[in-house]
């Protein structure tokens, strides 16, 4: 089935460092790819989504490219800020269905 | 334009008593998805509804659980009987009606509603 897997937290980061937060994903077709953001005690957010191959997603100096031959979909932002911290989660819709399907979840924290 | 609406923010539950979750979809939107939240887990697809219609339920217990979508209202999320593992936080999203061809519009998610059962 599908299915999406992420790499595991936490992440703890100084500001204006570098960030990468890793997403692969299992799905039949091609799927719709996403990264959502949960700040502390707040709903779901979305962040960027991409929707077929080679697409990149771009937010808030956030960037991911949806890359097929590796089915992956990494989250990058060159600079991160303390206001960067919160949970990332990183997602996928099948071509033909409603349903999201969501990654685990990565908690970020940035050190001012 | 409101943002998805959820209510109650966190709702206090004994083991066996019933809970009810509220959605109010966007304006304009007619889809409604119930997603839970387990502690320290990414979120989990429990049901897709359009007005008077449940598309796809697949991810709902067998027992316990049942979801509404009325002609007026909100969405209701019904739990009866209560267990200790009900505890999670249940997130509401809508969307526009998907069309006939192409993606499905995004959804846009509520606050969610913080169940805990003591």
């Amino acid at each position: 089935g599908n299915s999406v897997t992420q790499m595991e937290g936490p992440v703890t980061l100084s500001e204006e460092a570098f960030l990468t937060i890793n997403c692969t994903y299992t799905a039949t077709g091609y799927p719709s790819l996403f990264w959502y953001v949960q700040y502390p005690g707040e709903g779901l957010q979305l962040l960027l989504k991409a929707t077929k191959a080679d697409d990149k997603g771009s937010n808030k100096g956030f960037e991911a490219t949806y890359r097929k031959e590796t089915t992956s979909f990494h989250l990058e932002k060159g600079s991160v800020q303390v206001s960067d911290s919160a949970v990332y989660f990183c997602a996928l819709r099948a071509s033909s269905a409603s349903k999201i399907i969501f990654g685990s979840g990565t908690r970020l924290s940035i050190r001012p | 334009n409101a943002g998805v609406m959820q209510n109650p923010r966190h709702l206090v539950r004994r083991r066996g008593q019933e809970a009810r979750l509220r959605c109010s979809p966007m304006k304009g939107h007619s889809h409604v998805y119930w997603y839970r939240q387990l502690p320290e887990e990414g979120l989990k697809f429990m049901v897709y509804l359009q007005k008077e219609n449940i598309i796809d339920e697949s991810g709902m217990p067998k027992e316990r659980f049942s979801a509404e979508f009325p002609k007026e209202g909100p969405s209701i999320l019904r739990i009866q009987q209560v267990v200790r593992g009900d505890s999670a936080a249940y997130f509401c999203a809508s969307s526009p009606p998907i069309p006939p061809t192409g993606v499905a519009y995004e959804q846009y998610f509520g606050p969610g509603t913080r169940l805990t059962v003591t």
